[in-house]
């Protein structure tokens, strides 16, 4: 079964810290995976898509590694604000004849001053 | 380039009435893709369109529905609502369809109110 999980649920760090999101799945055939940011009551914002030959691509103080062989994901976050303050979602891309989108339950991340 | 748009952004509905939402891609993007939230729960797709053509569907009983039009604006329908139905529904559209590796932009949502 098609499955995406992540890690941890939730998470509290100060402001300036870092910070790693984990994400685990059992999707296949792969076809590409994303990370989303969503703030409460908003849509979610994507931040990265990976397909199978991208290892780790960044998008500002965002960085997402992907680990094809083992099936995971991790997103970084580098020198935490307050604005990062929501909760992260990847969702992963079955290479299906519907190319069907499995989203995970997200991370809520808190960053406190 | 304007985003997606989503009409009406906050709606109140009694059990047993059904609601019509709408959803305007950005301009050019041919698929929208429906999702639902509920508090607290991740997204749960509902389903998508590409082309005037649902080419994925999630685990929704028939009461939810949907349709794309020739402009690709899409509309989504919920008959005989119930008091779970109440949530955030989301629309995103994309270039292309489904999970290849098109961004998705999503909409500010409506928020549904079933009282």
């Amino acid at each position: 079964k098609n499955q995406v999980e992540q890690s941890p649920q939730s998470l509290i760090i100060l402001e300036g810290k870092n910070c790693t999101l984990q994400c685990n799945y059992t999707v296949s055939p792969f076809s590409n995976l994303r990370w989303y940011k969503q703030d409460t009551g908003r849509g979610p914002v994507s931040l990265t898509i990976m397909t199978f030959s991208e290892n780790t691509k960044s998008n500002g103080r965002y960085t997402a590694t992907l680990d094809a062989d083992t099936k995971q994901s991790s997103l970084h976050i580098t020198a935490s604000q307050l604005s990062d303050s929501a909760s992260y979602i990847c969702v992963v891309s079955a290479m299906d004849s519907n190319y069907q989108l499995i989203w995970g339950a997200g991370t809520k991340l808190i960053i406190k001053p | 380039k304007a985003g997606v748009t989503q009409t009406p952004r906050y709606l109140i509905k009694t059990r047993g009435q059904q609601v019509t939402l709408s959803c305007s891609p950005i301009s050019g993007h041919r698929s929208v893709s429906w999702y639902q939230q509920t508090p607290g729960q991740g997204l749960q797709f509902l389903f998508e369109y590409f082309s005037e053509t649902q080419r994925n569907k999630g685990n929704f009983p028939g009461r939810f529905s949907g349709r794309q039009f020739s402009n690709s604006r899409s509309e989504m329908n919920v008959s005989t609502l119930e008091l779970g139905d109440s949530a955030l529904y989301l629309c995103a559209s994309s270039l292309g369809w489904g999970g290849m590796a098109y961004e998705q932009y999503f909409g500010p949502g409506t928020r549904l109110t079933v009282t």
